[in-house]
């Protein structure tokens, strides 16, 4: 079972505030490291699909970068809005994608 | 553009009984997946299928089987459904795997079993 751990767990912040959470996942094997937005009652909807090192990915406000070698992915969101709220997953893909367990995003106006 | 379409959307089950969950896609996508999602576990893989005719097992695949007849319908059957079994199930396609292609998610279908 491959690991893939998100932190933080929960972020409350303010609206127009910036914030940035962590997924981290083996640096061994990598093929693919994938971000889904995921908002209650709906079902998750990809944001990113990374495959390089170094990758950088933008859509909008949110951005996303990839560290194979260590192991990471940061996702950035600016300015946040309250329609950000939501939760973030990563998953690892290899044979199959192994999703974390998702930060959980509250924006307050 | 229907996607990707999970059915019952919610389901009502006593122990013991058989229950198939019913998921189709028109994208034509070569891979499908069934996941179930509880609380603080987050997604966890039941069964896959990386292209008809073909399954592999998961994470958690005991007490549920799968079956790829075609490349639009997958299918996740409980055999003889047990109260651990309540959960949220999603089923997810791609298009070539997931080494670079984004996943689809249906609806998810919500099932309690009593």
């Amino acid at each position: 079972i491959l690991n893939v751990e998100q932190s933080p767990q929960s972020l409350h912040v303010q609206e127009g505030d910036s914030t940035n959470f962590t997924c981290s996942f083996p640096s061994s094997n990598f093929y693919a490291l994938h971000w889904y937005r995921w908002e209650t009652a709906k079902s998750p909807e990809a944001l990113f699909v990374m495959t390089l090192n170094g990758d950088e990915k933008k859509k909008g406000r949110i951005s996303a970068t990839l560290n194979t070698k260590e192991g990471y992915s940061y996702l950035y969101i600016k300015g946040s809005q309250p329609e950000d709220s939501a939760t973030y997953l990563c998953a690892f893909g290899w044979s199959t994608l192994t999703f974390g367990k998702g930060t959980m995003l509250l924006v307050s106006p | 553009i229907a996607g990707i379409t999970q059915a019952p959307t919610s389901q009502i089950l006593a122990a013991g009984r058989r229950m198939t969950l019913r998921c189709t896609q028109d994208m034509r996508h070569n891979a499908m997946y069934w996941y179930r999602q509880d609380l603080g576990l987050g997604l966890r893989l039941i069964h896959y299928s990386n292209t008809a005719g073909t399954t592999g097992k998961g994470e958690v695949p005991d007490g549920y089987s799968v079956s790829r007849a075609n490349t639009d319908d997958f299918p996740l059957t409980l055999a003889s459904a047990v109260p651990s079994q309540t959960s949220v199930y999603f089923c997810a396609s791609s298009d070539s795997g997931v080494l670079n292609t984004e996943a689809f998610f249906g609806q998810g279908t919500r099932l309690t079993v009593v």
